[in-house]
This record gives structure tokens, C-alpha cells and sequence, in this order.
């Protein structure tokens, strides 16, 4: 079945470094994938996707790109800001599959934060 | 556009209760989908309605269920509560709009955090 393997947490930076959270999918057909951010006490909010190979998905300045030949989506910022600590989730949704309907399965989450 | 939303955002239960959590999606979203948040398995999927019926359904236990009504508006129960049921629940809505591909974006609630005593 379809996994998401994310990099575990916590990662801790000093403002204005640079961010990368790897992210790496087993998946069957051509699924989409998201990147997902989560503050403290709230819910998700969609940071990004991409929904076909070589598609680059960016928001924020938070860049990742859908690398079919690797099967990874790994997220990226050049300058990290105190408001960018949460956690961010990888997800893979379910493509051209219509079994998978809109289920989305999730990496495990990575905690980032910044420090100033 | 409101977002969604969902209610209770917090509750209380013990063991061998019951619980009913609503979500009301986006505006003409039509499909809901429910998720469950906990420290130990993390994210998961619960099961997702389109149209008022259930088009998927996680590994969860029957206690689990769901409904959805004819306005998209949902709700999930869980009967016979468990400690292990203490979670944050997490419900998201897609346009569901026939003909496109299945790969929708899901926005998400700000959750129901349940606690199980």
C-alpha cells in the first residue's frame, strides 16, 4: 500500500538558515502530494502540492518538487523565520486512483523550530 | 469563504461512552473526509463521505462510523469509548466535482480534541 517516510524531529535552526525536510513515498499509479503545516493547537493548513512528476509546488517561500525517478517531495526554505516553527507533514494523495478517493496518507510529521 | 469547521473543538467523555463530532464543510464542498491525530500512530484516515454515502474507509474498529447529510455537513461517532480514542479529529473537505481527477486538495478543520477518561 502507499507510505510516506518523513524525516523525524525535531530540527532546530536559527532564524534566516536554510530548511530542508526530506521526504521520500511508496506509492502505486501517479498519486499527488502535499506538504502540510500545523501550528501549535491547530489544524492543518496546505502549504503546497504538486500532482504530477517535475511539477514544483511553492507558497511562502517553501519550494518542493515532485521527483517520480527518486519517488521524493522534499520541502525546502532559504530563510527560515521565527513563525515557521510548527510541524510539517508530508501527504500523499491518491492520484489517478479512483479506489483511493480522496484519502490522503501522512509521513509521521517533523517538528521544526526557529530560534531567533 | 469560511473554512471548515468543526464542533465540539474540545470534550470530555469516560470509558464505555459515547461521542457525535460535527464538521461542516467548506461551502460546496462535497466531500468530507475524517481523520484521527494521536502522539503514537500519528495521522490517519477514518473514512470519507461524498453524496451521503461513504466512498472509503480506514482500518478502524466499527465503533467508528459516520454520516453525511444532504447539505455535506457530516458527523462522525464513536461508541463504546476506549482510552485509546483520545485523540485530536480532524475533519477535511474537497469540491468533489464529477469529472475531475481524484488528487483534490483537502482543507482542514481546526479538529475536536477528545478526551477519554
Amino acid at each position: 500500500g502507499n507510505s510516506v517516510t518523513q524525516m523525524e524531529g525535531p530540527v532546530t535552526l536559527s532564524e534566516e538558515a536554510f530548511l530542508t525536510i526530506n521526504c521520500t513515498y511508496t506509492a502505486t499509479g501517479y498519486p499527488s502530494l502535499f506538504w502540510y503545516v500545523q501550528y501549535p493547537g491547530e489544524g492543518l493548513q496546505l502549504l503546497l502540492k504538486a500532482t504530477k512528476a517535475d511539477d514544483k509546488g511553492s507558497n511562502k517561500g517553501f519550494e518542493a518538487t515532485y521527483r517520480k525517478e527518486t519517488t521524493s517531495f522534499h520541502l525546502e526554505k532559504g530563510s527560515v523565520q521565527v513563525s515557521d516553527s510548527a510541524v510539517y507533514f508530508c501527504a500523499l494523495g491518491g492520484g489517478t486512483s479512483k479506489a483511493a478517493g480522496n484519502k490522503l496518507t501522512f509521513g509521521g510529521g517533523t517538528r521544526v523550530l526557529v530560534k531567533p | 469563504k469560511a473554512g471548515v469547521t468543526q464542533t465540539p473543538r474540545y470534550l470530555i467523555k469516560t470509558r464505555g461512552q459515547q461521542v457525535t463530532l460535527s464538521c461542516s464543510p467548506i461551502s460546496g464542498h462535497r466531500s468530507v473526509s475524517w481523520y484521527q491525530q494521536t502522539p503514537g500512530q500519528g495521522l490517519q484516515f477514518l473514512f470519507e463521505y461524498f453524496s451521503e454515502t461513504q466512498r472509503n474507509k480506514g482500518n478502524f474498529p466499527g465503533r467508528f462510523s459516520g454520516r453525511q447529510f444532504s447539505n455535506s455537513r457530516s458527523e462522525m461517532n464513536v461508541s463504546t469509548l476506549e482510552l485509546g480514542d483520545s485523540a485530536l479529529y480532524l475533519c477535511a473537505s474537497s469540491l468533489a466535482v464529477p469529472g475531475l481527477p481524484y488528487q483534490e486538495t483537502q482543507y482542514f478543520g481546526p479538529g475536536t480534541r477528545l478526551l477519554v477518561l
